[in-house]
């Protein structure tokens, strides 16, 4: 069992729609939650992060994570073409002398069409 | 500032033939990565250096070596490429502690005949 679990999609929502994107993870030790959007032929950026259950938001945008359940998921409130890209969850876990390992999702690809 | 260039953008080569992809980042940052991504397996981790002068295996490192230049600089070399490696590869750098968010390249496509 992979420790994060995303649904790859592709997921096609029109513009305007309100969208989820989910993961699922199996460890515990993870502190971190992070959402990177990945344009084509890019790089990932990051785009949210959290590191307590409950929400946050930022503009169209809101994280939520659920510690108990160990779920977590990305809200985008009227969504747009613009916003059209592949979302890759990715969780932190401590490794020894200070340092951490990140996991990544497989990504979630999402178009919206106008 | 730039943040995290990588050359080249594209690459062919032949089964068999090496090369070395270069990575640098100018945010001073402790920690750098590479990773290679494929459809269906997301980013996989190949070789990471904490810091100046470390390096350490990550999940998939068989076929690969790398180099930490100096802190700005961290190289992966393919000494004997195999069609295995085509992949697109993304160099990313983060400072230590505190979030862990991670930089990336705009990566390398490469394509192994």
């Amino acid at each position: 069992q992979k420790e994060v679990e995303q649904d790859p999609g592709p997921l096609s929502v029109p513009e305007g729609a309100i969208v989820s994107l989910n993961c699922t993870y199996s460890n515990s030790a993870f502190q971190y939650f992070m959402w990177y959007r990945q344009y084509s032929r890019k790089g990932p950026e990051l785009l949210m992060y959290t590191y307590s259950s409950g929400n946050k938001e930022d503009g169209r945008f809101t994280a939520q994570v659920d510690k108990s359940s160990k779920y977590i998921s990305l809200f985008i409130r009227d969504s747009q073409p613009s916003d059209s890209a592949t979302y890759l969850c990715a969780m932190n876990s401590p490794l020894s002398g200070g340092y951490q390992k990140v996991t990544f999702g497989t990504g979630t690809k999402l178009q919206v069409i106008p | 500032n730039a943040g995290v260039t990588q050359t080249p953008k594209f690459q062919v080569l032949k089964t068999g033939q090496s090369m070395t992809l270069q990575c640098a980042q100018d945010m001073n940052h402790n920690s750098m990565y590479w990773y290679r991504q494929d459809p269906g397996m997301g980013l996989r981790l190949i070789y990471y250096s904490a810091s100046e002068g470390t390096t350490d295996k990550g999940e998939v490192p068989n076929g690969y070596n790398v180099s930490r230049l100096n802190k700005r600089e961290f190289s992966l070399r393919l000494e004997s490429a195999a069609p295995s490696q085509t992949s697109v590869y993304f160099c990313a750098s983060r400072t230590t502690g505190g979030l862990g968010e991670q930089y990336f390249g705009p990566g390398t496509r490469l394509t192994v005949t």
